[in-house]
């Protein structure tokens, strides 16, 4: 069975600061992987993925995050956190060549100070 | 295009009522999906439907019901609400269920007495 923990259920940084929010999965096949926000009383947006090729992802908004296998890892970061990017944060995976569905991570929320 | 629409917004049911969901996509996707969100738990996948008339079983199915007749509707059912089901709920449409991005509603909640 594929899961995903991520690491600390709420994150809180200063406005300017870096955002890191970690992911862990396991997976039997070769992982898709995701990250998802959810603004207040909204559905999910994608905010990247991995699927294939180039290990360091850019997504919307200037978050990246980074598969490394050897780690089983898709930490997700930002150099400069703004005061609108307070929201929960959702990991995901899916496998490959399988019928698993996608699983979600319990969720990250990250609050941003002045 | 609308995208992945819900409907209600907000509900509220007494134990042992039954009311249907709603979900629209106008997308052309053939995969849709329903998941519930509690506190802590992130989202679980209730059912799936992999193309009209195509449904499946997901992680916590208990108590729901699905069909899909059409590529643009996948209503979920509630058979007979138990305070347990209080929750909100997402539906969801992509390409394909595995590496594609999945789009969301804007979500039903519903509290059940």
């Amino acid at each position: 069975a594929q899961s995903v923990t991520q690491l600390g259920s709420h994150v809180s940084v200063s406005e300017g600061a870096l955002v890191l929010l970690r992911c862990n999965y396991s997976s039997s096949v070769p992982p898709y992987l995701f990250w998802y926000v959810q603004y207040p009383n909204q559905g999910l947006q994608l905010l990247l993925k991995y699927t294939t090729g180039a290990t360091l992802v850019k997504g919307i908004n200037g978050f990246e995050a980074e598969f490394k296998k050897s780690e089983t890892s898709f930490h997700l970061t930002k150099p400069s956190a703004h005061m609108s990017d307070a929201a929960e944060y959702f990991c995901a995976v899916s496998g490959a060549g399988s019928a698993r569905q996608l699983t979600f991570g319990s969720g990250t929320q990250l609050t941003v100070l002045p | 295009n609308a995208g992945v629409t819900q409907t209600p917004k907000f509900q509220v049911l007494k134990t042992g009522q039954s009311m249907t969901l709603q979900c629209a996509q106008d997308m052309n996707h053939e995969y849709m999906s329903w998941y519930r969100q509690d506190p802590g738990m992130g989202l679980r996948l209730i059912h799936y439907s992999v193309g009209a008339g195509i449904t499946d079983q997901g992680e916590v199915p208990n108590g729901y019901n699905v069909s899909r007749s059409t590529t643009e509707d996948f209503p979920l059912r509630l058979l007979s609400a138990a305070p347990s089901q209080t929750s909100v709920y997402f539906c969801a449409s992509s390409r394909d269920r595995q590496r594609e991005t999945q789009y969301f509603g804007p979500g039903t909640r519903l509290l059940v007495l």
